[in-house]
């Protein structure tokens, strides 16, 4: 079985470009999940989605955004990048959706580097 | 002060030794524990799922909970050369969409 997959694995950008990232989850998990991981720092939760609607949201600013399709992969879109976006951009998915632990299945990443 | 709190490490031991991380916390909401492990340049692989306070064992790993002190442990035994990585503590309080609040890692070197 396919886990999470994420393309594209890296990438470049220049300051006040936009980038959108894109995340295909595992069979039958129907949330998808995005975190930053900076480089020597754990990730840090960005967006939830479940069903194409946004259940979470971490702090991260209004550049940020995603949607989920009806396939339940999801794009992350980063607008009017700033030198600190640069990162591992990571998409996990999950079956639990309501109270639980919300068990993640972390995909290998996008690493972004803005200069 | 940060919601989880996890020594970056490095951490160095030789082969066949007893590995202790450990995380601590401040939200006593918090009711899921979970480990991860991740290899440089790779996403974070779940390692260990523990929920409430007490113990629980999978093959060498042990992972322990003690929510009076909000405090978090994974015990490797007979620790090998593989076990090099980071090791990521995470938490949430199972309220449906809450995210996972990750402690920074801690590095950890088996030396053969």
């Amino acid at each position: 079985d396919a886990g999470v997959t994420q393309s594209p694995t890296h990438l470049i950008k220049t300051r006040g470009q936009q980038v959108t990232l894109r995340c295909s989850p595992i069979s039958g998990h129907k949330s998808v999940s995005w975190y930053q991981q900076v480089l020597g720092q754990g990730p840090q939760f960005i967006f939830q989605y479940y069903e194409k609607e946004e259940r979470g949201r971490g702090n991260f600013p209004d550049r940020f955004s995603a949607r989920q399709f009806p396939n339940y992969s999801s794009e992350l879109n980063v607008n009017a990048l700033l030198l600190g976006d640069s990162a591992l951009y990571l998409c996990a998915s999950s079956l639990l959706t309501s109270s639980g632990a919300n068990v993640l299945t972390f995909g290998a990443g996008s690493r972004l580097t803005v200069l | 002060q940060k919601e989880v709190e996890q020594d970056p490490g490095p951490l160095s031991v030789p082969e066949g030794a007893i590995v202790s991380l450990n995380c601590t916390y401040s939200n006593s909401a918090f009711q899921y524990f979970m480990w991860y492990r991740q290899y440089s340049r790779k996403g974070p692989e779940l390692l260990m799922y523990t929920y409430s306070s007490g113990n629980k064992e999978d093959g060498r790993f042990t992972a322990q909970v003690d929510k009076s002190s909000k405090y978090i442990s994974l015990f490797i035994r007979d620790s090998q050369p593989s076990d090099s990585a980071t090791y990521l503590c995470a938490m949430n309080t199972g309220g449906g969409a809450d995210g996972l609040t990750f402690g920074k890692g801690t590095h950890l070197i088996i030396q053969p």
